[in-house]
């Protein structure tokens, strides 16, 4: 069964409209949780890591003020679109993993992903 | 900087072949590598990893392997079935941060 859930699977909004994705991890603690964007036929992107209770790292070029993400729990982590526009509308994927001593050669569980279309 | 290709990007064989996928990576840095497939519109479904302390690893008819001094891993499918068409992706991971690579798009012609 899935072990990371990610709500909700589809979202169509206005334009200025703020949307909040949640993806949780289901029977393990996720230390460390990442948010992925992913173009039509193009490969995943890493957004931004986040550590919980820490705040989150952002990738080059990523608007950190645009896309709020908040990982206050070890099951929880949420990513908010604030100001949705059409540029905006993308598949969204989080994944969480188990860090171990401060590294991790754990695997990555993905979410199923949203996604997300702004008129 | 970590780079993740993937050759070739797209592959259409009859059923029945079967078929080896590339990918490379720039840095041999790595903790492991994991192959993924992904149906359109969905999400990530995990195939198999491989530790960067491991050789190779198998699942059914998968088999992964890894060389992680010369930067490369493959995915071998034995005996191609048209369920096995999707999108294939190796993603590697550096310290604490995972890299994808540009997706192999199979098709498996019954």
């Amino acid at each position: 069964g899935a072990v990371v859930s990610q709500h909700p699977s589809w979202v169509i909004c206005k334009s200025g409209t703020s949307v909040k994705i949640e993806c949780r991890s289901l029977d393990f603690q996720a230390t460390t949780m990442f948010w992925y964007r992913q173009f039509p036929k193009q490969s995943l992107m890493l957004m931004a890591t986040s550590n919980e209770g820490s705040k989150a790292t952002y990738e080059q070029g990523v608007e950190k003020d645009k896309f709020l993400i908040n990982h206050a729990s070890l099951t929880l982590s949420t990513l908010t679109v604030t100001s949705a526009h059409p540029e905006d509308s993308s598949f969204y994927i989080c994944s969480a993993t188990l860090n171990v001593g401060g590294i991790s050669n754990q695997p990555q569980h993905f979410g199923d992903g949203t996604r997300l279309s702004i008129l | 900087k970590q780079e993740v290709t993937q050759i070739p990007a797209a592959l259409s064989v009859p059923e029945g072949e079967n078929l080896v996928l590339n990918c490379s990576f720039t840095d041999s840095a790595i903790y492991n590598l994991q192959w993924f497939r992904q149906d359109p519109g969905k999400g990530l479904t995990s195939l198999l990893l491989i530790q960067s302390s491991q050789r190779e690893q198998t699942s059914g008819r998968l088999n992964a392997s890894l060389d992680k001094s010369s930067g490369r891993s493959t995915l071998y499918i034995a005996a191609s079935q048209p369920g096995d068409s999707a999108t294939y992706l190796c993603a590697v991971k550096g310290y604490q941060k995972v890299t994808f690579g540009t997706g192999t798009k199979l098709q498996v012609i019954p």
